[in-house]
């Protein structure tokens, strides 16, 4: 089935630890984005890629890093987690106009 | 700074009302505007976009853009129980695709 995946679906993380957010795509789309969402803030880009092997910042990147040596992969890293990183994550990828998201992953940092 | 405003509700609409969802953009030249959906514990769906200012209807969903106010709306017509949701407005600010998105707005459908 077409779509994006992301993994894990959830993680409870102690502060300080490093971790990987994973997201594969299957729609060949050139755009990959990775956004957190949290309560009353609304999704919030963190950094995107509009073709492979390349990446920009968004609107809240301090704290992760992603890389994007693919089309369909576009894993999102956090170096030293904090707790104000608790949220969910939602990869997303786009064709240009619509933009298609993966099923999220919920993530606390303790 | 680029925003986009939503009342976060939650929208209480009786069963078979119309719904109307409103979203005010900053951005004066912005040119593509969307309206995604998303239930509790989902992720977001794509309803509608529009880039011409005026009416898009796609079954009981009507999109309308006023580019001179910078408003855009969703109208729910026949509303049913299965639409209750948050509803995300998104705007396209710039020639990269990236969109800046609302907060939501929650809609409930009483039946």
């Amino acid at each position: 089935i077409a779509g994006i995946t992301q993994a894990p679906t959830s993680q409870i993380l102690a502060a300080g630890r490093r971790m990987t957010l994973r997201c594969t795509q299957d729609m060949r789309h050139n755009a990959m984005y990775w956004y957190r969402q949290d309560l009353g803030l609304g999704l919030r880009l963190i950094h995107y890629s509009n073709t492979a092997g390349t990446t920009g910042k968004g609107e809240v990147p301090d704290g992760y890093s992603v890389s994007r040596a693919n089309t369909d992969d576009f894993p999102l890293t956090l170096a030293s987690a904090v707790p104000s990183q608790t949220s969910v994550y939602f990869c997303a990828s786009s064709d240009g106009n619509e933009q298609f998201f993966g099923p999220g992953t919920r993530l606390t940092v303790l | 700074q680029k925003e986009v405003e939503q009342n976060s509700g939650p929208l209480s609409v009786p069963e078979g009302a119309i719904a109307s969802l409103n979203c005010t953009y900053s951005d004066r030249g912005s040119q593509s505007f969307f309206w995604y959906r998303q239930y509790s514990g989902k992720s977001p769906e794509l309803i509608m976009f529009i880039y011409s200012n005026g009416d898009k209807e796609d079954g009981r969903f009507t999109a309308q853009l006023n580019k001179a106010s910078q408003y855009v709306s969703l109208l729910i017509r026949d509303s049913q129980p299965s639409d209750s949701a948050t509803y995300l407005c998104a705007v396209n600010m710039d020639s990269n695709y990236q969109l800046i998105w609302g907060a939501g707005t929650k809609l409930i459908i009483k039946p």
